[in-house]
């Protein structure tokens, strides 16, 4: 398994600011992705955090937007970039590992105002 | 394309009585189908996995699942509910034009009643 840690736990942000996100692995990962579940909702796919390279990401979200590194296999980071009231969600990193498994972080709950 | 339905967005059941939480999938394919619980202001925690191995999957917690090629479904089930159950329940399953992609349900909330 893989247990998964975000920094930080929780924010309260001013509309136009950025917050970067960190993600730490306890052990390699063969993928790292980022989610948002937005109030109520589901988990959304947001990009796959590739080492070494950009990222990959899904429709709807734009790197200028939500910029992702990956320097090494057990960390990553998501910044929410201009923010917005819209923005407001909890953000989760998640790893994939060899027995191609999935485990999540415990989130990073953002409120915009 | 895959997908997921989760049929009730809220369960109530009382304590020790069974737990069902149904799910039903979308797929060209044999699928690789999974159930998450998400426990207040935690994160996702993973309670079984179905991956074209046996039909019928245990997972932790004392939380089964049976994956029904004829009905597309793969219904979460419990004998006996207990109070720290209550939580988010949600049904995914693994993208088809990427085998790394996950496909979320809109999640069914669980409560469990004294």
């Amino acid at each position: 398994s893989a247990v998964i840690s975000q920094k930080p736990s929780r924010d309260i942000c001013q509309r136009g600011t950025s917050l970067t996100i960190q993600c730490q692995v306890d052990s390699q990962v063969t993928m790292m992705f980022w989610y948002r579940q937005q109030p109520g909702q589901s988990l959304t796919l947001i990009a796959t955090a590739n080492q070494g390279s950009e990222a990959t990401y899904e429709s709807g979200f734009v790197i200028d937007k939500f910029p992702i590194s990956r320097p090494n296999l057990t960390f990553s980071t998501l910044t929410v970039s201009n923010m917005s009231p819209e923005d407001s969600s909890i953000y989760l990193c998640s790893g994939r590992t060899h027995q191609e498994t999935q485990y999540f972080g415990p989130g990073t709950r953002l409120l915009v105002l | 394309a895959q997908s997921v339905t989760q049929l009730d967005s809220h369960v109530s059941v009382s304590e020790g009585t069974p737990v069902l939480l149904r799910c039903n999938y979308s797929s060209s394919y044999s699928p690789s189908l999974f159930w998450y619980v998400q426990h207040p202001n935690k994160g996702l925690q993973l309670l079984l996995k179905y991956t074209s191995a046996a039909t019928l999957v245990k997972g932790i917690n004392g939380f089964e699942a049976e994956f029904k090629k004829s009905e597309t479904s793969f219904h979460l089930t419990k004998p006996s509910a207990h109070m720290s159950d209550a939580a988010e329940y949600f049904c995914v399953v693994r993208g088809e034009r990427s085998s790394y992609k996950l496909i979320f349900g809109s999640g069914t909330r669980l409560l469990v009643r004294p």
